[in-house]
């Protein structure tokens, strides 16, 4: 069945260090691809998506690109600051056609920015 | 009230109790979830309604039950829970039908299970 590895955490890092979190996927069919956030005490906010091939989704510095040939999903940023302390969660979405959306979430990963 | 919304935020309650968790989305959406958020584990997806009929449930257990009133609304109704319970209970909602509508997620019910 469909799945997503993420890279298992916490990472930390210090204030304006590059950011990688790595995610890559199994699926059948054409998945969308998507990048949540969970800051400490709230539910899950997108942070941003991919809908095919080649795509790249970006939000508050924040990018990934949809790698079909990879099966990857890689979450960035440039220089990340200590706001961005929070879980990540990779998940896709490849529904049969008609279907209700089911989101399929990796671990999450613990990213911990230090000043 | 805009987005998803989820009451109570936290609750504590005995093995015994009856209680009911809340949701309701402000979006127009179609179909809603319940996720199971513990410690140390995946994000579990519970049940899934789709134009308030459900269309998924995850071999959860009988002490949970879902309600979907209408496709704005949705409940988890407890009853007899374990300690192993506890966790976080968040709600989402979406446009079914596309895998690019993604999911709009509550703030959660913190639930602790004594």
């Amino acid at each position: 069945g469909d799945s997503v590895t993420q890279m298992e955490g916490p990472v930390t890092l210090s204030e304006e260090a590059f950011l990688t979190i790595n995610c890559t996927y199994t699926a059948t069919g054409y998945p969308s691809l998507f990048w949540y956030v969970q800051y400490p005490g709230e539910g899950l906010q997108l942070l941003l998506k991919a809908t095919k091939a080649d795509d790249k989704g970006s939000n508050k510095g924040f990018e990934a690109t949809y790698r079909k040939e990879t099966t990857s999903f890689h979450l960035e940023k440039g220089s990340v600051q200590v706001s961005d302390s929070a879980v990540y969660f990779c998940a896709l979405n490849s529904p049969p056609l008609g279907a209700t959306n089911k989101l399929i979430f990796g671990t999450g990963t613990l990213l911990a920015v230090q000043p | 009230e805009t987005g998803v919304t989820q009451t109570p935020r936290h609750l504590v309650m005995g093995m015994t109790n009856k209680k009911s968790l809340k949701c309701e989305q402000h979006l127009g959406h179609n179909a809603m979830y319940w996720y199971k958020q513990s410690a140390k584990k995946p994000l579990e997806l519970m049940f899934v309604y789709n134009f308030k009929e459900q269309t998924e449930n995850n071999s959860v257990p009988s002490r949970f039950s879902p309600e979907c009133p209408n496709s704005s609304h949705l409940f988890l109704h407890l009853h007899t829970l374990q300690p192993e319970d506890s966790a976080l209970y968040l709600c989402a909602s979406s446009q079914a039908g596309a895998s690019y509508n993604e999911q709009f997620f509550g703030p959660g019910t913190r639930l602790t299970v004594l």
